[in-house]
Protein backbone atom coordinates (compact mmCIF):
# COMPACT_ATOMS: atom_id res chain seq x y z
CA UNK A 1 0.00 0.00 0.00
CA UNK A 2 1.23 3.77 -1.03
CA UNK A 3 1.70 5.35 2.08
CA UNK A 4 3.53 7.93 4.04
CA UNK A 5 4.58 7.02 7.62
CA UNK A 6 5.42 9.00 10.55
CA UNK A 7 6.69 8.51 14.19
CA UNK A 8 5.92 8.90 16.53
CA UNK A 9 2.52 9.64 16.27
CA UNK A 10 2.30 11.40 19.39
CA UNK A 11 4.93 13.06 22.05
CA UNK A 12 5.10 15.18 24.93
CA UNK A 13 8.72 16.19 25.75
CA UNK A 14 10.20 19.23 27.52
CA UNK A 15 11.84 22.62 26.84
CA UNK A 16 15.14 21.94 25.24
CA UNK A 17 15.26 18.11 25.05
CA UNK A 18 16.19 17.36 21.26
CA UNK A 19 14.00 15.19 19.52
CA UNK A 20 13.74 13.60 16.10
CA UNK A 21 10.44 12.63 13.99
CA UNK A 22 11.07 10.28 11.06
CA UNK A 23 8.98 10.09 7.68
CA UNK A 24 9.23 7.56 5.40
CA UNK A 25 7.07 7.27 2.09
CA UNK A 26 7.33 3.82 -0.14
CA UNK A 27 6.16 5.70 -3.49
CA UNK A 28 9.74 6.79 -4.56
CA UNK A 29 8.86 10.23 -4.45
CA UNK A 30 11.81 12.42 -4.86
CA UNK A 31 9.51 15.48 -3.52
CA UNK A 32 9.15 15.54 0.42
CA UNK A 33 7.70 18.33 3.04
CA UNK A 34 7.36 19.33 6.74
CA UNK A 35 4.09 21.42 7.18
CA UNK A 36 3.14 22.50 10.89
CA UNK A 37 -1.00 22.83 11.23
CA UNK A 38 -1.79 25.21 14.00
CA UNK A 39 -5.55 26.82 14.63
CA UNK A 40 -7.21 29.72 12.55
CA UNK A 41 -3.55 29.29 10.53
CA UNK A 42 -4.04 25.70 8.49
CA UNK A 43 -0.80 24.24 6.86
CA UNK A 44 2.26 26.08 7.30
CA UNK A 45 5.49 24.33 5.03
CA UNK A 46 8.65 24.03 7.28
CA UNK A 47 11.10 22.34 4.81
CA UNK A 48 11.00 20.59 1.95
CA UNK A 49 13.55 18.60 -0.31
CA UNK A 50 13.45 18.62 -4.05
CA UNK A 51 15.52 15.33 -3.96
CA UNK A 52 18.17 12.90 -1.65
CA UNK A 53 20.82 15.70 -0.65
CA UNK A 54 18.33 18.48 -1.10
CA UNK A 55 16.86 20.56 0.93
CA UNK A 56 15.64 24.16 1.55
CA UNK A 57 13.50 26.18 3.82
CA UNK A 58 9.65 26.70 3.63
CA UNK A 59 7.83 29.44 5.09
CA UNK A 60 8.44 28.61 8.75
CA UNK A 61 11.88 26.95 9.16
CA UNK A 62 12.84 28.40 12.37
CA UNK A 63 13.75 26.14 15.34
CA UNK A 64 13.72 23.18 13.05
CA UNK A 65 16.08 21.00 10.86
CA UNK A 66 15.96 18.11 8.45
CA UNK A 67 18.26 15.72 6.58
CA UNK A 68 17.79 13.61 3.14
CA UNK A 69 20.13 10.78 3.01
CA UNK A 70 18.28 8.41 1.47
CA UNK A 71 14.87 9.30 -0.80
CA UNK A 72 12.20 7.62 1.08
CA UNK A 73 13.04 9.34 4.50
CA UNK A 74 12.99 13.16 5.29
CA UNK A 75 13.48 13.51 9.29
CA UNK A 76 12.36 16.85 11.32
CA UNK A 77 14.66 17.48 14.12
CA UNK A 78 14.25 20.10 16.88
CA UNK A 79 17.08 20.71 18.49
CA UNK A 80 15.81 23.07 21.60
CA UNK A 81 12.17 22.38 21.20
CA UNK A 82 10.59 25.52 22.77
CA UNK A 83 6.90 25.59 23.70
CA UNK A 84 6.10 27.67 20.12
CA UNK A 85 6.60 24.31 18.62
CA UNK A 86 3.98 22.81 19.99
CA UNK A 87 1.62 22.05 17.09
CA UNK A 88 0.64 18.78 14.61
CA UNK A 89 3.03 17.94 12.51
CA UNK A 90 2.51 16.47 8.43
CA UNK A 91 5.28 15.16 6.28
CA UNK A 92 3.90 14.56 2.88
CA UNK A 93 5.56 13.40 -0.47
CA UNK A 94 4.53 14.51 -3.31
CA UNK A 95 4.88 13.22 -7.10
CA UNK A 96 3.43 15.60 -9.90
CA UNK A 97 0.32 17.93 -9.00
CA UNK A 98 -0.70 15.62 -6.05
CA UNK A 99 0.62 15.29 -2.12
CA UNK A 100 0.16 12.38 -0.15
CA UNK A 101 0.17 13.02 3.84
CA UNK A 102 1.13 11.25 6.55
CA UNK A 103 -1.58 10.82 9.11
CA UNK A 104 0.24 13.23 11.62
CA UNK A 105 2.30 14.00 14.58
CA UNK A 106 0.71 15.85 17.59
CA UNK A 107 3.83 17.08 19.69
CA UNK A 108 3.58 18.98 22.98
CA UNK A 109 6.67 21.53 24.51
CA UNK A 110 6.19 22.12 28.17
CA UNK B 1 1.88 35.26 -3.47
CA UNK B 2 -0.39 32.44 -4.36
CA UNK B 3 -2.71 32.06 -1.76
CA UNK B 4 -6.26 30.76 -0.74
CA UNK B 5 -8.76 32.09 1.55
CA UNK B 6 -12.38 30.25 3.01
CA UNK B 7 -13.81 32.68 4.52
CA UNK B 8 -16.03 30.28 6.79
CA UNK B 9 -14.66 28.64 10.24
CA UNK B 10 -17.66 26.33 10.14
CA UNK B 11 -20.08 25.26 7.73
CA UNK B 12 -23.66 23.45 9.04
CA UNK B 13 -26.02 21.46 6.86
CA UNK B 14 -28.58 18.51 7.48
CA UNK B 15 -28.04 15.26 5.83
CA UNK B 16 -29.68 15.39 2.57
CA UNK B 17 -29.45 18.82 1.95
CA UNK B 18 -26.69 20.15 -0.41
CA UNK B 19 -23.52 21.78 0.93
CA UNK B 20 -20.70 23.95 -0.51
CA UNK B 21 -17.71 25.44 1.77
CA UNK B 22 -16.79 28.24 0.03
CA UNK B 23 -12.81 28.83 -1.35
CA UNK B 24 -11.35 32.30 -2.84
CA UNK B 25 -8.10 32.38 -4.37
CA UNK B 26 -5.49 34.91 -5.63
CA UNK B 27 -2.73 34.02 -8.17
CA UNK B 28 -0.54 35.43 -10.73
CA UNK B 29 -1.41 33.73 -13.55
CA UNK B 30 -3.10 30.11 -13.92
CA UNK B 31 -3.99 28.34 -10.60
CA UNK B 32 -3.21 25.50 -9.39
CA UNK B 33 -6.10 24.63 -6.59
CA UNK B 34 -6.89 21.93 -4.45
CA UNK B 35 -9.43 20.37 -1.80
CA UNK B 36 -8.17 18.07 1.17
CA UNK B 37 -10.34 16.51 3.61
CA UNK B 38 -8.75 15.66 7.18
CA UNK B 39 -10.84 13.70 9.27
CA UNK B 40 -10.13 13.68 12.89
CA UNK B 41 -7.22 12.20 14.03
CA UNK B 42 -6.40 12.00 10.45
CA UNK B 43 -4.08 13.32 7.82
CA UNK B 44 -4.86 14.87 4.65
CA UNK B 45 -6.26 13.11 1.92
CA UNK B 46 -6.52 14.36 -1.40
CA UNK B 47 -10.12 14.75 -2.78
CA UNK B 48 -9.89 16.46 -5.93
CA UNK B 49 -7.82 19.43 -8.07
CA UNK B 50 -8.25 21.83 -10.99
CA UNK B 51 -5.59 22.34 -13.36
CA UNK B 52 -7.00 23.18 -16.21
CA UNK B 53 -9.86 22.19 -18.95
CA UNK B 54 -13.53 21.74 -17.63
CA UNK B 55 -14.53 24.08 -15.01
CA UNK B 56 -16.68 21.81 -12.68
CA UNK B 57 -14.55 19.12 -11.24
CA UNK B 58 -15.79 15.68 -9.88
CA UNK B 59 -12.98 14.38 -6.84
CA UNK B 60 -13.61 11.31 -4.67
CA UNK B 61 -16.44 10.73 -2.54
CA UNK B 62 -19.32 12.50 -4.57
CA UNK B 63 -17.74 15.82 -4.22
CA UNK B 64 -17.35 18.16 -7.07
CA UNK B 65 -15.77 21.89 -7.05
CA UNK B 66 -16.88 24.69 -9.56
CA UNK B 67 -13.99 27.24 -10.44
CA UNK B 68 -15.55 30.43 -11.57
CA UNK B 69 -12.26 32.38 -13.23
CA UNK B 70 -14.01 36.07 -12.96
CA UNK B 71 -14.87 35.33 -9.13
CA UNK B 72 -11.47 33.86 -8.33
CA UNK B 73 -13.38 30.69 -6.78
CA UNK B 74 -13.73 27.33 -6.09
CA UNK B 75 -16.19 26.48 -4.29
CA UNK B 76 -16.56 22.52 -2.95
CA UNK B 77 -19.93 21.34 -3.39
CA UNK B 78 -21.99 18.11 -3.03
CA UNK B 79 -25.41 17.58 -3.63
CA UNK B 80 -26.49 15.67 -0.90
CA UNK B 81 -24.56 15.76 2.17
CA UNK B 82 -23.90 12.69 4.75
CA UNK B 83 -23.40 12.74 8.18
CA UNK B 84 -19.75 11.13 7.74
CA UNK B 85 -18.71 13.96 5.78
CA UNK B 86 -18.35 15.74 8.91
CA UNK B 87 -14.70 17.10 8.89
CA UNK B 88 -12.15 19.67 8.39
CA UNK B 89 -11.52 20.89 4.70
CA UNK B 90 -8.63 22.70 3.45
CA UNK B 91 -8.67 24.76 0.07
CA UNK B 92 -5.32 24.82 -1.45
CA UNK B 93 -3.50 26.70 -4.24
CA UNK B 94 -0.18 25.47 -5.67
CA UNK B 95 2.93 28.34 -5.02
CA UNK B 96 5.88 28.70 -6.62
CA UNK B 97 7.90 30.89 -4.58
CA UNK B 98 10.52 30.76 -2.15
CA UNK B 99 8.63 27.73 -0.53
CA UNK B 100 9.49 25.65 -4.27
CA UNK B 101 5.94 23.78 -5.12
CA UNK B 102 4.53 24.18 -1.97
CA UNK B 103 1.08 23.73 -1.11
CA UNK B 104 -0.80 27.24 0.20
CA UNK B 105 -3.36 26.10 2.56
CA UNK B 106 -6.31 28.04 3.53
CA UNK B 107 -7.53 28.16 7.15
CA UNK B 108 -9.85 25.25 6.83
CA UNK B 109 -13.52 25.06 7.09
CA UNK B 110 -14.80 22.68 9.30
CA UNK B 111 -17.91 20.75 8.14
CA UNK B 112 -20.60 19.61 10.51
CA UNK B 113 -23.66 17.30 8.87
CA UNK B 114 -26.18 16.86 11.11
CA UNK B 115 -28.57 13.88 11.38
Amino acid sequence: EAQVTQNPRYLITVTGKKLTVTCSQNMNHEYMSWYRQDPGLGLRQIYYSMNVEVTDKGDVPEGYKVSRKEKRNFPLILESPSPNQTSLYFCASRTGNEQYFGPGTRLTVT
Amino acid sequence: AQSVAQPEDQVNVAEGNPLTVKCTYSVSGNPYLFWYVQYPNRGLQFLLKYITGDNLVKGSYGFEAEFNKSQTSFHLKKPSALVSDSALYFCAVRGVSNSGYALNFGKGTSLLVTP
